[in-house]
């Protein structure tokens, strides 16, 4: 597509379900990015894939968090046993080399009851 | 520390006018890049401008440019002739390109343009 698509545009689940959160990124692009946006704030970095290489991990809050990728495809980003405090804007980036700027998804919209 | 400070939580500017959005970066990476970024109610993240550490120049992109004082590491946004369609937050982003692979975003500034 033209640009990074992300599904579902809203989630409302349960306290201590899992959700999974998938982004396309635009076509080509090898480098792709997971951010948590909570209300009022600024951009919270989760996870870093480029290429083949291994994932850079270090933003992920906690182990309920985890991220897939295979190749330079679609992402998945997991929730496992959500909470309150993980209700939060899921925004997704893509960019060509890593080096340059990323394009934005319109994010997933999460909301754990 | 901050890796990306901006200190106007909130900025107001009359229409047709210009307003400047400040934004302080750390590093000790001298090869970076700063980014500007839109973000309307709506949500989506719109790229405005990038500004490398190397730029002799500072950067310009139509009624957007990049006020860029390496020596105080700073980066601020410009825009001029506002329109009522600026109004959103503003974000400013720095990518240290030896030094992992984050990129780090301030608070945002949000803008609102009055008519």
């Amino acid at each position: 597509g033209a640009g990074v698509s992300q599904s579902p545009s809203n989630k409302v689940t349960e306290k201590g379900k899992d959700v999974e959160l998938r982004c396309d990124p635009i076509s080509g692009h090898t480098a792709l990015y997971w951010y948590r946006q909570r209300l009022g704030q600024g951009l919270e970095f989760l996870i870093y894939f480029q290429g083949n290489s291994a994932p850079d991990k270090s933003g992920l809050p906690s182990d309920r968090f985890s991220a897939e990728r295979t190749g330079e495809s679609v992402s998945t980003l997991t929730i496992q046993r959500t909470q309150q405090e993980d209700s939060a804007v899921y925004l997704c980036a893509s960019s060509s080399r890593g080096r340059e700027t990323q394009y934005f998804g319109p994010g997933t919209r999460l909301l754990v009851l | 520390a901050q890796k990306i400070t901006q200190t106007q939580p909130g900025m107001f500017v009359q229409e047709k006018e210009a307003v400047t959005l400040d934004c302080t970066y750390d590093t000790s990476d001298p090869s970076y890049g700063l980014f500007w970024y839109k973000q309307p109610s709506s949500g989506e993240m719109i790229f405005l401008i990038y500004q490398g550490s190397y730029d002799q120049q500072n950067a310009t992109e139509g009624r957007y440019s990049l006020n860029f004082q390496k020596a105080r590491k700073s980066a601020n946004l410009v825009i001029s002739a506002s329109q009522l369609g600026d109004s959103a937050m503003y974000f400013c982003a720095m990518r240290e390109w030896n030094t992992g692979n984050q990129f780090y975003f301030g608070t945002g500034t949000s803008l609102t343009v009055i008519p």
